[in-house]
Formats: structure tokens, sequence, C-alpha cells
């Protein structure tokens, strides 16, 4: 996604379906990325993270893919349910450890909306 | 667990006026960062810490001022607030600089 809010692209998904968000991240050098969800009207919440060494990680309902090759990262989530209704966003980083010039940065976000 | 706090949830400014944005988490975290979310754009980074006592510069770092005095709190101030300040301001802590962190609530700004 390139914005939030307003123009926010959207995924419409059918209750109990797989959803698939993705993201296209901007430094090659980045080499740890996280998921992150915000429901309306509140603070974004940690999903899943993956480091560079790893191309798949899994958690409860989420899987993340990361393909270096082409600067993707992509967020399924399993049976999609109403209450994974939110916007979701990626965010990019580069030596996580604490090093100088430490960045993260976030992506816009796509709002998923999950119909009954 | 509370996890991240903050005060107020909402809260309308005039040009000019001054008010500080209270943080407090109670995980510990060394580290601590304010965040502003504007529609058109990602969460931009204002300032963060990296333990009491001490602060850096995000990403848009200008007419804003931070103080951790205390490991728990991370205070956010606007000395002389601005239309272009009327932002939603979100807190967050983490174990590990830039890893997973909690946010709080968010604290919705209108500067008139």
């Amino acid at each position: 996604g390139e914005s939030v809010g307003l123009h926010l692209p959207t995924l419409s998904v059918q209750e109990g379906d797989n959803s698939i968000i993705n993201c296209a991240y901007s430094n090659s050098a980045s080499d740890y990325f996280i998921w992150y969800k915000q429901e309306s009207g509140k603070g974004p919440q940690f999903i899943i993270d993956i480091r560079s060494n790893m191309d798949k990680r899994q958690g409860q309902r989420v899987t993340v893919l990361l393909n270096k090759t082409v600067k993707h990262l992509s967020l399924q989530i399993a049976a999609t349910q109403p209450g994974d209704s939110a916007v979701y966003f990626c965010a990019e980083n580069m030596t996580p450890a604490g090093a100088a010039g430490n960045k993260l940065t976030f992506g816009g976000g796509t709002r998923v909306l999950v119909k009954p | 667990n509370a996890g991240v706090t903050q005060t107020p949830k909402f809260r309308v400014l005039k040009t000019g006026q001054s008010m500080t944005l209270l943080c407090a988490q109670d995980m510990n975290h060394e580290y601590m960062y304010w965040y502003r979310q504007d529609p058109g754009m990602g969460l931009r980074l204002i300032h963060y810490s990296v333990g009491e006592g001490t602060t850096a510069k995000g990403e848009v770092p200008d007419g804003y001022n931070v103080s951790r005095l205390k490991k728990q709190n991370f205070l956010l101030g606007l000395e002389s607030a601005a239309p272009s300040q009327t932002s939603v301001y979100f807190c967050a802590s983490s174990y590990r600089l830039n890893t997973e962190a909690f946010f709080g609530q968010g604290t919705r700004l209108t500067v008139v």
C-alpha cells in the first residue's frame, strides 16, 4: 500500500477465505521486516516479523513470505475472520541490533475488509 | 499489564498553545518512540529514546521536544502548536531497538 487513511488500497475478503496482503519494500539492504495490524481507533499491533536470512515464517494463522530478489513481502492470513478487518502495514529495517543509523521505515498500509 | 498508556486521548489546541503528551510503559523496555500518523503517509518517527536520560531525533523532529527522565515515561512536548501538527500521535516501546514494538492507543490532536 502507498497511503494511510483516505486512499488506502483495500482488500475485500469473504469470511473463511485466505487473505494475501502484499508489500514492496524499497531498500535492498533491509534485513528485518515486521507486519503490524491496526484496528480502527487503536494503535498498531505487532503480528509477525522475519529476518532476511529466512524466506518464510509462520505464526498462528499467519505466514510471512519474503522474496529478496524482487524486494517483496507478503502476509497470508488463513481462514480470515471478521476480527481480521483492519489496516495492515509492513515495516523494514536495516541492522536491527542497535547500530548507528538504525531506522524503521513503515509502509502506508492495506485495508482488509472481511465480508460475512 | 497495561502495556503502553498515552494521555490524553483527544485534544484541541489553538495555534501557539503548548502541551505535553504523556506516555508510560510498564514492560521495563529500554527503547521508546513517538510517531505521528497522517492520512496519505505511513507512521513517521518524531523522536526516540534508547534509555533513561537519553533522547534522539527521528525523521520529523521539528517543532517537538521530548524528555525521558524516568525509564517508564516518555514525554512529547509541543512548545508552540501549529496546524501542521494536527495528527494522531502514537507512543511505542520495545525491548530491542526498532524490533517488535508495543503501541499506545494514540492521541488525536487538532490544532486550530
